[in-house]
């Protein structure tokens, strides 16, 4: 079954970097999976697509404090040089045949 | 300016229908497919429905197998979800996003509420 795990929670300092993770399920170690943002009170909006060789294709307008890579069946988002408006919540999504899924969710705290 | 825009959201009793749609927007709607994703109060994301770009292939999460029914109008860049039976548990905001695998368009949503 393809499933997404996400920690439900995270924090870092304004100004300091911070990587979140998302850990694919057993047998689906190099599927691809998108990192989506969600700000209080807002819908979600679109970062970028991590490949599953590890390159990440941004959305437009996506800062390039925004990053993604993978090792193994796990793939990150880095946001370095934390401001106060990425407190959000971020969440990781992939997909299998018709299919969608998404992870638990991040919430992230800025200092 | 690429855009999503739903509606048709409301309260309803459980059991009721509802019927909402989605207006698109800044690309060419009949080249994607189109999903609904919606958020339950203090929930996460949750996947619904998916649809193929010429509506003959459709998609859903088994707790809406048999209630809800995707389709779209691509004369009208316009997509639909008619959700049937409701109950409580789909009290949600519902979003419809342009779907290329990865959700890479969302709309505002629209809120529904289940009760009596």
């Amino acid at each position: 079954q393809l499933v997404l795990t996400q920690s439900p929670s995270a924090s870092a300092s304004l100004g300091a970097s911070v990587k979140l993770t998302c850990t694919l399920s057993s047998g689906h170690s190099n599927y691809a999976i998108a990192w989506h943002q969600q700000q209080p009170e807002k819908g979600p909006r679109f970062l970028m697509k991590v490949n599953s060789d590890g390159s990440h294709n941004k959305g437009d307008g996506i800062p390039d404090r925004f990053s993604g890579s993978r090792s193994g069946a796990e793939r990150y988002l880095t946001i370095s040089s934390l401001q106060s408006e990425d407190e959000a919540d971020y969440y990781c999504q992939t997909w299998g045949t018709g299919i969608r899924v998404f992870g638990g969710g991040t919430k992230l705290t800025v200092l | 300016e690429v855009q999503l825009v739903e509606s048709g959201g409301g309260m309803v009793q459980p059991g009721g229908s509802l019927r909402l749609s989605c207006e698109a927007s800044g690309f060419i709607f009949s080249t994607y497919w189109m999903s609904w994703v919606r958020q339950a109060p203090g929930k996460g994301l949750e996947w619904v429905a998916n649809i193929k770009q010429d509506g003959s292939d459709k998609n859903y999460v088994d707790s809406v197998k048999g209630r809800f029914t995707i389709s779209r109008d691509n004369a009208k860049n316009s997509l639909y979800l008619q959700m049937n039976s409701l109950r409580a548990e789909d009290t949600a905001i519902y979003y419809c996003a342009r779907d290329s695998r990865e959700m890479d368009v969302w709309g505002q949503g629209t809120t529904v509420t289940v009760s009596s």
